[in-house]
């Protein structure tokens, strides 16, 4: 069963801490995803790569930056977690420029900064 | 970003029932649409897409309508179940990369 695996389920962080959320796919995808949900404004993209070593801002990077050195793994990093940025993340990945290149999503990481 | 919105934000009905979810966008140049679930807990799951070219499409018990002219897209669940209970998203590819933007979401409740 092919998948996207986020590590850590929940995570309780101090403000301050530096956070690491890591993603594996086990689907050989380009493409590689990191979102973050919140009630009232669904998901919003915060970082995305394309290939080995390369990465784009989504619409809301401020605060964050990400680490893709292979494939199959693309991390999240809060470099100084603060409060408002407690919240669920997701992690998906697709296929590039398929015809059809649907997202597939893995379970989610909720973080919770205090 | 995209502007993508659901005219609901929940919605209840009866098992048994169809449900239609909808869903608006703004970016007439979008050409792939997709339709997610996410249950409880769990990250949100494919159900179904479809292209610009097409006005309808169907899945098992499930129907996606298309309508570019008032940049419309629905989702229509026949003989709704338990087990459909959950948060229902669109998502348009806006046809300049890989990326989607996603809409605020649906939650959908069944009563058994």
């Amino acid at each position: 069963d092919v998948k996207v695996t986020q590590s850590s389920r929940y995570l309780v962080k101090r403000t301050g801490e530096k956070v690491f959320l890591e993603c594996v796919q086990d689907m050989d995808h380009e493409n590689m995803f990191w979102y973050r949900q919140d009630p009232g404004l669904g998901l919003r993209l915060i970082y995305f790569s394309y290939d080995v070593k390369m990465k784009e801002k989504g619409d809301i990077p401020e605060g964050y930056s990400v680490s893709r050195e292979k494939k199959e793994r693309f991390s999240l990093i809060l470099e100084s977690a603060s409060t408002n940025q407690t919240s669920m993340y997701l992690c998906a990945s697709s296929r590039h420029n398929s015809g059809a290149n649907v997202l597939t999503f893995g379970a989610g990481s909720r973080l919770t900064v205090l | 970003g995209e502007s993508v919105g659901l005219h609901l934000p929940t919605l209840s009905v009866q098992e048994g029932d169809n449900s239609i979810i909808n869903c608006a966008y703004s970016n007439s140049a979008s050409d792939y649409f997709i339709w997610y679930k996410q249950e409880s807990g769990k990250g949100p799951q494919f159900i179904i897409d479809i292209r610009s070219n097409m006005d309808k499409r169907q899945g098992q018990r499930v129907t996606v309508l298309l309508n570019k002219t008032v940049k419309h897209l629905s989702l229509q669940i026949a003989a709704t179940q338990p087990g459909d209970s959950a948060v229902y998203f669109c998502a348009e590819n806006p046809n300049t990369g890989n990326q989607f933007y996603f809409g605020t979401g649906t939650s959908l409740t069944v009563i058994p």
